[in-house]
């Protein structure tokens, strides 16, 4: 198995653009997990999906961002203007029933809003 | 609710120390506990676990044991190389108490010297 794929690996863009993120969790996974990573703010579950369906969004900063997983091999986070506070580095990761064998995750994708 | 408090860091050591990094948690009933690690540039990889009390999770020399009775999995290793420089994560997950969502601690930044 190839793991939990992210992509871009990074992404450098302006201010007031759309970013995507994009994660390609492991075949027969049925949970999926969005975090953000930053110094100040350590690691933070944004999102997370139960056989493609979102469970729990609390996380989600504002309605810059959004999240969809239209089907259970990939997996979208988006926003919406970007600004530079949402610089971070963004993990996906992917679980089978996470209560006993934890989640597996990408390498993430570090993005950086000038 | 749940909850897990790591040691801060960072912790720095010379290669061939012993290591201990301290983790405690909040939790009722009986969650599962992990460790992570995450290396530079890389997303955290699932180090070690375990599931039940006076369970102990070992996986490249590293070692923790689950204490129900001092609420405690801390992370141990005899003998640090270089290569184990690294951020370690410390875990829980409680499914019975209805949430999916692994619990992360802050975080350890470990170095060592050679």
């Amino acid at each position: 198995d190839a793991g939990v794929i992210q992509s871009p690996r990074h992404e450098v863009t302006e201010m007031g653009q759309e970013v995507t993120l994009r994660c390609k969790p492991i075949s027969g996974h049925d949970y999926l997990f969005w975090y953000r990573q930053t110094m100040m703010r350590g690691l933070e579950l944004l999102i997370y999906f139960n056989n493609n369906v979102p469970i729990d969004d609390s996380g989600m900063p504002e309605d810059r961002f959004s999240a969809k997983m239209p089907n259970a091999s990939f997996s979208t986070l988006k926003i919406q203007p970007s600004e530079p506070r949402d610089s971070a580095v963004y993990f996906c990761a992917s679980s089978l029933r996470q209560g006993v064998n934890g989640y597996t995750f990408g390498s993430g994708t570090r993005l950086t809003v000038v | 609710g749940n909850s897990v408090t790591q040691m801060e860091g960072p912790v720095t050591l010379s290669e061939e120390a012993f290591l201990t990094i301290n983790c405690t948690y909040t939790a009722t009933g009986y969650p599962s506990l992990f460790w992570y690690v995450q290396y530079p540039g890389e997303g955290l990889q699932l180090l070690l676990k375990a599931t039940k009390a006076d369970d102990k999770g070992s996986n490249k020399g590293f070692e923790a044991t689950y204490r129900k009775e001092t609420t405690s999995f801390h992370l141990e290793k005899g003998s640090v190389q270089v290569s184990d420089s690294a951020v370690y994560f410390c875990a829980l997950s409680h499914p019975q108490g209805g949430s999916e969502k692994l619990v992360f601690g802050k975080g350890t930044k470990l170095t060592v010297n050679p």
